[in-house]
């Protein structure tokens, strides 16, 4: 089974500017979770969708949200891009909601000019 | 809130050595899974090993295993026979069973030496 795959896999935008973050998650996964990565927080959850539906959302702001699709694919949006934003972003998909297992990408680099 | 420490932000090991890596965490649930997770430079998270809290039999993939202690919430993880593509942050985390929020350490970056 072909892996997580994330798109793009490098970004480079400017303050202000919006942006969306495309994850496919492994074949039969219906759970898709998104994490930011910075060297100074660390890895931090974002939100979780099931079936269409985001069941659970960590503590960003309003400018972060994400949507998924009836094939599972899922999508994050920044928008009013802020130099904080800057990390990579990881997607990670499991075949059901909490599972025991959670596959991950291999990131989107965000980078905030 | 669940968290979960690492205390070791580095950590090096002579290939072919064995290495420990701490790992302690914080919950009031009874059931809940640990994890310990790879990231290489490529910046790839692999899922290393894995550990459902209720079971009492220490989790081992290969050269890595665990020293589960659920009363002093511990989850340590030993690489044994350490080889240079071992080398990478290493991070724990841990995941309530009914909401997909999974929490993690700030990682320990593991050296390995020829």
């Amino acid at each position: 089974k072909a892996g997580v795959t994330q798109t793009p896999r490098y970004l480079i935008k400017t303050r202000g500017q919006q942006v969306t973050l495309s994850c496919s998650p492994i074949s039969g996964h219906r759970s898709v979770s998104w994490y930011q990565q910075t060297p100074g927080q660390g890895l931090q959850f974002l939100f979780e969708y099931f079936s269409e539906t985001q069941r659970n959302k960590g503590n960003f702001p309003g400018r972060f949200s994400g949507r998924q699709f009836s094939n599972s694919r899922s999508e994050m949006n920044v928008s009013t891009l802020e130099l904080g934003d800057s990390a990579l972003y990881l997607c990670a998909s499991s075949p059901v909601v909490a599972g025991p297992s959670q596959f991950f990408g291999p990131g989107t680099r965000l980078t905030v000019l | 809130a669940q968290t979960v420490t690492q205390s070791q932000p580095e950590m090096s090991v002579q290939e072919a050595e064995t290495v420990t890596l701490s790992c302690t965490y914080d919950t009031s649930e009874s059931d809940y899974y640990l994890f310990w997770y790879k990231q290489p430079p490529s910046r790839q998270m692999i899922l290393v090993i894995r550990q459902e809290a209720y079971k009492q039999q220490n989790a081992t993939e290969n050269r890595f295993s665990v020293n589960f202690q659920k009363a002093a919430k511990s989850f340590s993880l030993k690489i044994s026979d350490s080889q240079l593509g071992d080398a990478a942050m290493y991070f724990c985390a841990y995941r309530n069973p009914w909401w997909d929020d999974m929490r993690f350490g700030a990682g320990t970056r593991l050296t390995v030496k020829p």
